[in-house]
């Protein structure tokens, strides 16, 4: 398995502003992963974040709106721009163990935008 | 296309009795498949999967589950529920070296003391 942390746990933000939110690994792992997910709802893939590569983005998130960072192989930041209520939600980033083959995720970052 | 199907919204059941929470997908390629537990304000966590070998795979918390290739169906199963198993519940698959997930739209199980 892995042990995966966030930062923030949550923040309540002003429209208009931006978070960035941390995901770090006790391994090394190359493939990660950002989810949004509404509070009882099902997950939704963001992007996937390799190590030395530019984030794949799923359809109807864009690098501007989100930006990621992976800069080695145990941390990566998403970036929550220009925030609106909309914006409001779970973010998860997550991991997969490619020997396990299974993706293990962190405790999440509660947003909630005014 | 390729998805997962959890028919029910929610599911109730006594303490004490057996549950099941149902899974069916529809992938086009070898199914690896996975079911993930979210308590009340925490993420998600892995309680087994199925990749190849015996269809019953054995996970935490006593939880099974048998894949059923006949009928594209992962469920999941407990001999006997706690109070503490009240969580939502996600199926997900992939298919073969395709790392990304689909999943389904979780089950909310409720166990009555």
């Amino acid at each position: 398995s892995a042990v995966i942390s966030q930062k923030p746990s949550r923040d309540i933000c002003q429209r208009g502003t931006s978070l960035t939110i941390q995901c770090q690994v006790d391994s090394q792992v190359t493939m990660m992963f950002w989810y949004r997910q509404q509070p009882g709802q099902s997950l939704t893939l963001i992007a996937t974040a390799n190590q030395g590569s530019e984030a794949t983005y799923e359809s109807g998130f864009v690098i501007d709106k989100f930006p990621i960072s992976r800069p080695n192989l145990t941390f990566s930041t998403l970036t929550v721009s220009n925030m609106s209520p909309e914006d409001s939600s779970i973010y998860l980033c997550s991991v997969e163990n490619r020997v396990e083959e299974t993706q293990y995720f962190g405790p999440g970052t509660r947003l909630l935008v005014l | 296309a390729q998805s997962v199907a959890q028919p029910e919204d929610q599911v109730n059941v006594a303490e004490g009795n057996p549950l099941t929470v149902k899974c069916t997908y529809s992938v086009s390629g070898n199914p690896y498949l996975f079911w993930y537990v979210q308590y009340p304000n925490r993420g998600l966590q892995f309680l087994l999967k199925y990749i190849t070998g015996d269809n019953l795979v054995k996970g935490s918390y006593g939880f099974e589950a048998e894949f059923n290739k006949s009928q594209t169906s992962f469920h999941l199963k407990k001999p006997s529920a706690l109070v503490s198993d009240s969580a939502l519940y996600f199926c997900a698959v992939r298919v073969d070296s395709n790392y990304q997930l689909i999943w389904g739209a979780g089950t909310k199980l409720i166990i009555k003391p």
